[in-house]
This record gives C-alpha cells, sequence and structure tokens, in this order.
C-alpha cells in the first residue's frame, strides 16, 4: 500500500522550460493539493482539486498549470520554470468525505526541484 | 488572504525541559485548526485537529489547547526528548477543505 507518492523526488532544471512533477495516491481521496515550501511561510497551496475534472487556484497559482484526469494522479505543470520557482513540492490528499472541515490531509515526500 | 502566524519561529530545548509556542489565526469565520508535526527530509504528519473553543488534545507528551475567540493555539511538548525535534505546523482550516498554514515553529532538542 504505497499511499501518496511523488516523481521525481529531485530535479534540476533550466530556466525556461517546461517541468511535470507527478502525485499519485492509492486511496482514491477526492481531494488533492499541491503546496510548495517557502522560507518564513511554511506551506504555500498552489492548486487544489476537489474531484477529477474539478480544479482550484490555491494562493500562489502564478506559473503552474494542473490537470486531474484520474482521481489517483493529480501532475503539477511549471509552463516556463523561473528561478524563482526553486522549492520543494509537497501534494497531499484528503481522507474522508472531503465535506468536515476536520479531515486530515496526508502529504506525499515532496520533490526538490532546482531552477538554475 | 488569510494570516496564520507561529511564534516563535524557532527554539531550542534542552532534553528534559518543557516547552510550548503559539499560532494565532483570524478568529472569524473558524472552522478548524490543524496542527502537523514535520520532521527534516520526511512529510508533514497530522497531529491533532481542533474545532472547539476550550478544546484540549493529547498524544503521549504533546498537547495543544485552542481559544477561537481570541484566535490562538498553544502545543506544549512535555519533557522534550531529542526526537522531538522537529517542526511544528499549525494550519487554519478554510472553506473547501483549504488549509493556510503558519511559517512554523522549529523545535531543536538538545541532549
Amino acid at each position: 500500500d504505497a499511499g501518496i507518492t511523488q516523481s521525481p523526488r529531485y530535479k534540476i532544471t533550466e530556466t525556461g522550460r517546461q517541468v511535470t512533477l507527478m502525485c499519485h495516491q492509492t486511496w482514491s481521496h477526492s481531494y488533492m493539493f499541491w503546496y510548495r515550501q517557502d522560507l518564513g511561510h511554511g506551506l504555500r497551496l498552489i492548486y487544489y482539486s476537489a474531484a477529477a475534472d474539478i480544479t482550484d487556484k490555491g494562493e500562489v497559482p502564478d506559473g503552474y498549470v494542473v490537470s486531474r484526469s484520474k482521481t489517483e494522479n493529480f501532475p503539477l505543470t511549471l509552463e516556463s520554470a523561473t528561478r524563482s520557482q526553486t522549492s520543494v513540492y509537497f501534494c497531499a490528499s484528503l481522507a474522508g468525505t472531503g465535506v468536515r472541515f476536520t479531515d486530515t490531509q496526508y502529504f506525499g515526500p515532496g520533490t526538490r526541484l532546482t531552477v538554475l | 488572504i488569510l494570516n496564520v502566524e507561529q511564534s516563535p519561529q524557532s527554539l531550542h530545548v534542552q532534553e528534559g525541559d518543557s516547552t510550548n509556542f503559539t499560532c494565532s489565526f483570524p478568529s472569524s469565520n473558524f472552522y478548524a485548526l490543524h496542527w502537523y508535526r514535520w520532521e527534516t527530509a520526511k512529510s508533514p504528519e497530522a497531529l491533532f485537529v481542533m474545532t472547539l473553543n476550550g478544546d484540549e488534545k493529547k498524544k503521549g507528551r504533546i498537547s495543544a489547547t485552542l481559544n477561537t475567540k481570541e484566535g490562538y493555539s498553544y502545543l506544549y511538548i512535555k519533557g522534550s526528548q531529542p526526537e522531538d525535534s522537529a517542526t511544528y505546523l499549525c494550519a487554519f482550516g478554510a472553506a473547501g477543505n483549504k488549509l493556510t498554514f503558519g511559517g512554523g515553529t522549529r523545535v531543536l532538542v538538545k541532549p
């Protein structure tokens, strides 16, 4: 039972290149989230999805694109990577039905992205 | 954008000592307050979820209290051990099941 996985775990790319970070969960959770780790800000929400084909912007969506054609996958694409997007990216999924604000989010292991 | 703040940003604790730190959040439109424990090179893991004013939660030597009227939560670690070293994140639960995280408090327990 793998739970929630992210790939790649480490990625180095150059400014202007397109990069896709993958997130896969085996629980069939409805909600999935993408965060970036920023010093002093903890985790900031980039995009989230309430179900397949339903996505919405979070706090810092600029420069990112998401899709969710299948419940278990939630890829995050940086269309033209910039140095400011160097960060650790975490994917998370939400247990339960998603209607209660008390549901716990489960986090993947993170992807460390460096943009040169 | 919701403002969730944690203080202090970091603290050093001697092994065996107790400590506490704060999370402050908007007191209006409160839904839930989450605490996560985040060890270096690992993923954040849920500690507590609190919803009611006056809530107290406990897990081993770690406990938390909640005051929704004034918008703060305290996390306490009793008799700190080296394995308690981690960053502790609080997160304000909002509509749509979105979480707004504070900047975290990094705790280092010195043997």
